[in-house]
């Protein structure tokens, strides 16, 4: 079985400085990866995935993620923090349980603060 | 502005009964929606997929016989918690997606659900 693990509950960034939000995962087979974002009073949104190809992905808003596979990580990454960045991120990860069925896990969410 | 409209915001009932709600794309045909749900303590689950005119495709573990979602249209979808519990009481989020694979997933708003 699938899971996926953010390590930490909260991230603080000063704005400027780079952001990483970190997540590891495990499956039994080659993962789909994904990160949405909830920010306050304007609901869940999709940001990336990686299926398969170049293991760098560009999503919305400046934000990319790297899949390692080596360490089993899907890190999300943005150069320069905007406070506007400040928000609630999920990772997820997506695979075939041995029952033949999909099966989407999310991880329990790591909350970015963006300090101005 | 929006681009998923999903009705009703907030809604409680009593235990035991059926709920329905919808989730409208405004602006474009939505050829695959999704249902998410997401638990008072933030988690996140990926309930179903749907297609339209096609039965919709649950996650592992969702009960299809408890969460009936209907794709009848490009612009309709709708989920049903059928015989409601206090257990069911969620934040349950629709998102819609364009049936190219390079166009974005829009979400709507989520409905508040409790059940009494």
């Amino acid at each position: 079985a699938q899971s996926v693990a953010q390590p930490e509950d909260q991230v603080n960034v000063a704005e400027g400085n780079p952001l990483t939000v970190k997540c590891t995962y495990s499956v039994s087979g080659n993962p789909y990866l994904f990160w949405y974002v909830q920010y306050p009073n304007r609901g869940l949104q999709f940001l990336l995935k990686y299926i398969t190809g170049d293991n760098l992905v560009k999503g919305s808003y400046g934000f990319e993620a790297e899949f390692n596979k080596s360490q089993t990580s899907f890190h999300l990454k943005k150069p320069s923090a905007l406070v506007s960045d400040s928000a609630l991120y999920f990772c997820a990860v997506r695979d075939i349980e041995d029952t033949g069925g999909f099966k989407t896990i999310f991880g329990a969410g790591t909350r970015l603060f963006v300090k101005a | 502005g929006a681009v998923v409209s999903q009705h009703p915001s907030w809604v409680i009932c009593k235990s035991g009964t059926s709920v329905k709600i919808e989730c409208r794309s405004l602006d474009f045909q939505a050829t695959t929606m999704f249902w998410y749900r997401q638990f008072p303590k933030q988690s996140l689950m990926l309930m179903a997929t749907s297609n339209e005119g096609s039965k919709a495709t649950y996650e592992q573990g969702v009960e299809k016989d408890k969460f009936l979602i209907n794709h009848a249209s490009l612009t309709l979808s709708t989920l049903t918690v059928t015989s409601a519990h206090p257990e069911d009481s969620s934040f349950y989020i629709c998102s819609a997606k364009g049936g190219f694979s390079n166009q974005p997933q829009h979400f709507g708003d989520g409905t508040r659900l409790s059940i009494l």
